[in-house]
């Protein structure tokens, strides 16, 4: 198991922009998973890349994922408030440790 | 279906008490896990179980004990609380069909201060 580690950790922009949070790990992976949490509530899972995929996307979330450099982005267009939260990257390794970093502060500003 | 749930919601300890804290899931999934969150921080992963009768240590074990009797149900024990031990608690679980390594589904978490 590894942990992905975020950057930057704090991220403010206006609402309307365009926010973009990257992650990086240390050794192969079977996938990627992103996670939000909205102000100290449960975490949602966001979207999943598996190790044999570039690019997917999920309403205005593009994720990323670039094996040979061991990392991946986060891409949200369009932010609204609604998306101020804490997002976490996962990277999975074939087991059942899911190990979470400390995560990218985004907050939108209305 | 209810997804994941914990019991209770808040929670004040003094030092030295014991207390469960609950957790199930009605999605039949066989991988379950406790995490703790301190304020500003990410989760650290307490234990985890990845079937009835089948428990690990996380990143932070010490002071915590499991066991898992049941697919459902996955609680985590204090056994004697201390003020370190003061965080929220969340539970997750997901199914590893397909291979493994799928989505977790989190409970809303526990508050727990501990005096």
């Amino acid at each position: 198991s590894q942990q992905g580690e975020e950057d930057p950790q704090a991220l403010s922009i206006q609402e309307g922009e365009n926010a973009t949070m990257n992650c990086s790990y240390k050794t192969s992976i079977n996938n990627l998973q992103w996670y939000r949490q909205n102000s100290g509530r449960g975490l949602v899972h966001l979207i999943l890349i598996r190790s044999n995929e570039r690019e997917k996307h999920s309403g205005r979330l593009r994720v990323t994922l670039d094996t040979s450099k061991k990392s991946s982005s986060l891409l949200i267009t369009a932010s609204r408030a609604a998306d101020t939260a804490s997002y976490f990257c996962v990277p999975i390794s074939g087991t059942y440790k899911y190990i979470f970093g400390t995560g990218t502060r985004l907050k939108v500003l209305a | 279906n209810a997804g994941v749930t914990q019991t209770p919601k808040f929670q004040v300890l003094k030092t030295g008490q014991s207390m469960t804290l609950q957790c199930a899931q009605d999605m039949n999934h066989e991988y379950m896990s406790w995490y703790r969150q301190d304020p500003g921080m990410g989760l650290r992963l307490i234990h985890y179980s990845v079937g009835a009768g089948i428990t690990d240590q996380g990143e932070v074990p010490n002071g915590y004990n499991v066991s898992r009797s049941t697919t459902e149900d996955f609680p985590l024990r204090l056994l004697s609380a201390a003020p370190s031990q003061t965080s929220v608690y969340f539970c997750a679980s997901s199914s590893p069909r397909g291979g493994g390594g799928n989505e977790q589904f989190f409970g809303p978490g526990t508050r727990l201060t501990v005096l």
